[in-house]
């Protein structure tokens, strides 16, 4: 199975802050890999596929790059909106794995 | 539009079995495979298994090979899935997710990752 590490845990920040969340897979592949936030009560919501692909209707403050083994989400500018839990999916092989997540709060 | 709308909680005890329901509105029931996710309380997400809603094929984690069943109902777009020999450790939050991928001339593509989600069904395992 892959195993995929998130970093950091925690991660506090405030209104406008550019935050970098890092997801790291226990074996290289191409680009198969997901975000999703989450926030409590709540299903996980689909952000990016194939590493750096938005999905559509996600504000353009989000991004994502990578591949190999090191994956990154970055949210430029942060809004309000966006203090949640992520996590980080791969789709490359089965089982599919999530991250342990990366909790967002307000510093 | 898209709904996966799932069943109640339920508490049930060691040992015993439970089923969870999905039922899907507002898109063609069998053009989408389907998943199941569970999260345990406070933890993160993991997959348990897809369904091909049009033949019922599946695939199964390894690590629930032999404990779960998912199974669907084409006349009422529904879905379900059965875990058994329950522990505590399943205690967690239950979810239909649909695949991304569209089957289209008879082509049916499974891209293993989830757009739209059940609102979650919480089993709790319990003595």
């Amino acid at each position: 199975d892959i195993q995929m590490t998130q970093s950091p845990s925690t991660l506090s920040a405030s209104v406008g802050d550019r935050v970098t969340i890092t997801c790291r897979a226990s074996q290289s592949f191409s680009s198969w890999l997901a975000w999703y936030q989450q926030k409590p009560g709540k299903a996980p919501k689909l952000l990016i596929y194939k590493a750096s692909t938005l999905e559509s209707g996600v504000p353009s403050r989000f991004s994502g790059s990578g591949s190999g083994t090191e994956f990154t989400l970055t949210i430029s500018s942060l809004q309000p909106d966006d203090f949640a839990t992520y996590y980080c999916q791969q789709y490359n092989s089965s089982p599919w794995t999530f991250g342990q997540g990366t909790k967002l709060e307000i510093k | 539009q898209v709904q996966l709308m799932q069943s109640g909680a339920e508490v049930k005890k060691p040992g015993a079995s439970v089923k969870v329901s999905c039922k899907a509105s507002g898109y063609t029931f069998t053009s989408y495979y389907m998943h199941w996710v569970r999260q345990a309380p406070g933890q993160g997400l993991e997959w348990m298994g897809i369904i091909n809603p049009s033949g019922g094929a599946t695939s199964y984690a390894q690590k629930f090979q032999g404990r779960v069943t998912m199974t669907r109902d084409t006349s009422t777009s529904t879905l379900y899935m059965e875990l058994s020999s329950l522990i505590s450790e399943d205690t967690a939050i239950y979810y239909c997710a649909r695949d991304t991928g569209y089957c289209t001339g008879g082509i049916c593509p499974a891209n293993y990752y989830f757009y739209y989600w059940g609102q979650g069904t919480l089993v709790t395992v319990s003595s």
